[in-house]
């Protein structure tokens, strides 16, 4: 089945600095790439997707990057602030003839410190 | 619109016990994912429902099965419960299962369920 890398599993950054996520996978025909944020106790909240027809996508501090050929994608969080802090998971599509499923990366968990 | 919400939020339950599990979705979504989130494996698919068919199930032993009803809401069922079933389960609805080009799911609060 599909398989979802992702790095760093820990992340400390200042208040202010960037804060970047990677993620691989493996199946080609994943097509749709979401990333949740997901705070302590809370469930998981979409933050950013992507397509695969797309390369980048922005929502003001946060963007996703996708490099279908090498089967990577990252999200990117700029200006960060204390209350990014939380784990972060990217997903894949697993597509199958009949429905989908969403396979999860391990999470990142992110700490932004004043 | 309401999101998603999951019942009971809490349960205890002992080894060899069986559990069910209540999803319902946001008014309009028709399909409905279930997933095991643990410390140790992250989230983990279970299976996906839409039109009260199963489409897609995860690498779970036959003890996870599921169901879904003519409204969208959705069961889980857990039998003879081990100690490695002790996990948050969280339920997901998107708008249009069917469609390739809607994904989104949105999560519900999950519920606790502890094993002893």
């Amino acid at each position: 089945g599909e398989n979802v890398e992702q790095h760093p599993s820990t992340l400390s950054v200042q208040e202010g600095d960037s804060a970047v996520i990677k993620c691989t996978y493996s199946d080609s025909a994943s097509n749709y790439f979401p990333w949740y944020k997901q705070e302590l106790g809370k469930r998981p909240q979409l933050i950013i997707d992507i397509r695969s027809n797309v390369g980048e996508k922005k929502d003001q501090r946060i963007a996703v990057t996708l490099n279908k050929t090498a089967k990577h994608f990252s999200l990117h969080i700029t200006e960060t602030q204390p209350e990014d802090s939380a784990v972060y998971f990217c997903a894949a599509t697993q597509n199958s003839n009949s429905g989908y499923a969403l396979n999860f990366g391990k999470g990142t968990s992110l700490l932004v410190t004043p | 619109k309401a999101g998603v919400t999951q019942t009971p939020r809490y349960l205890i339950k002992t080894r060899g016990q069986q559990v069910t599990l209540s999803c319902s979705p946001i008014s309009g979504h028709r399909s409905v994912s279930w997933y095991q989130q643990t410390p140790g494996q992250g989230l983990q698919f279970l299976f996906e429902y839409f039109s009260e068919t199963q489409r897609n199930k995860g690498n779970f032993p036959g003890r996870f099965s599921g169901r879904q009803f003519s409204n969208s809401r959705s069961e889980m069922n857990v039998s003879t419960l081990e100690l490695g079933d002790s996990a948050l389960y969280l339920c997901a609805s998107s708008l249009v299962g069917g469609d390739r080009d809607r994904y989104e799911q949105y999560f519900g609060p999950g519920t606790r369920l502890t094993v002893t």
